[in-house]
């Protein structure tokens, strides 16, 4: 059984760029949420998704959107990229909205220069 | 509000000796909280979890974390560390409100088991 899985592990864009980050869930999770991991620092949470709609957002501004397909994977898609933007970015699943914990997956390293 | 504070930077200890990383949160209403640990350019991986009942839970790789109300904190443990154990460790909150899925983390504590 495969576990959470991103694509691309890596990425390098230039500063005003746009950029798409993938994911794929657990097998049986339909939740998706995205984290921001700055080097030296604890994941900060973006944003979630559930039933193709986002759910719930932390403190982003709008140059992060996202979207949930029907097979539950996720997109995380960042606007006009700033030097700041550079950081792991981790997607997590888990099944439906209760008690159960998230799976990370290994996360997409992000340079903006 | 939800969030956790991790007070140290980095717990060195010697290999066999008990391993103990700090964790104290803060969360409107009932608390669900999570270790978490972090090899070099890995994602997460998910240790173990207190939701509800007995206050002492027990996780993967021999670690345990005690659950105290009264202090807010979620302590991890594990008897007798291995040099193995040396990575980062993220305690994390999240409120049990129904459909809240936002974790809130602290900001990690390096974990380094001297042979």
């Amino acid at each position: 059984d495969a576990g959470v899985t991103q694509s691309p592990t890596h990425l390098i864009k230039t500063r005003g760029q746009q950029v798409t980050l993938r994911c794929s869930p657990k097998s049986g999770h339909d939740t998706v949420s995205w984290y921001q991991q700055a080097l030296g620092q604890g994941p900060q949470f973006i944003f979630q998704y559930y039933e193709e709609e986002e759910r719930q957002r932390g403190n982003f501004p709008d140059r992060f959107s996202g979207h949930q397909f029907p097979n539950y994977s996720s997109e995380l898609n960042v606007n006009a990229l700033l030097l700041g933007d550079s950081a792991l970015y981790l997607c997590a699943s888990r099944p439906g909205q209760g008690r159960t914990e998230a799976f990370f997956g290994q996360g997409t390293r992000l340079t903006v220069v | 509000a939800q969030s956790v504070a991790q007070p140290e930077d980095q717990v060195n200890v010697a290999e066999g000796n008990p391993l103990t990383v700090k964790c104290t949160y803060s969360v409107s209403g009932n608390p669900y909280l999570f270790w978490y640990v972090q090899y070099p350019n890995r994602g997460l991986q998910f240790l173990l979890k207190y939701i509800t009942g007995d206050n002492l839970v027990k996780g993967s790789y021999g670690f345990e974390a005690e659950f105290n109300k009264s202090q807010t904190s979620f302590h991890l443990k594990k008897p007798s560390a291995l040099v193995s154990d040396s990575a980062l460790y993220f305690c994390a909150v999240r409120s049990a409100s129904y459909g809240n899925n936002r974790l809130a983390f602290g900001k990690g504590n390096q974990v380094v088991v001297i042979p």
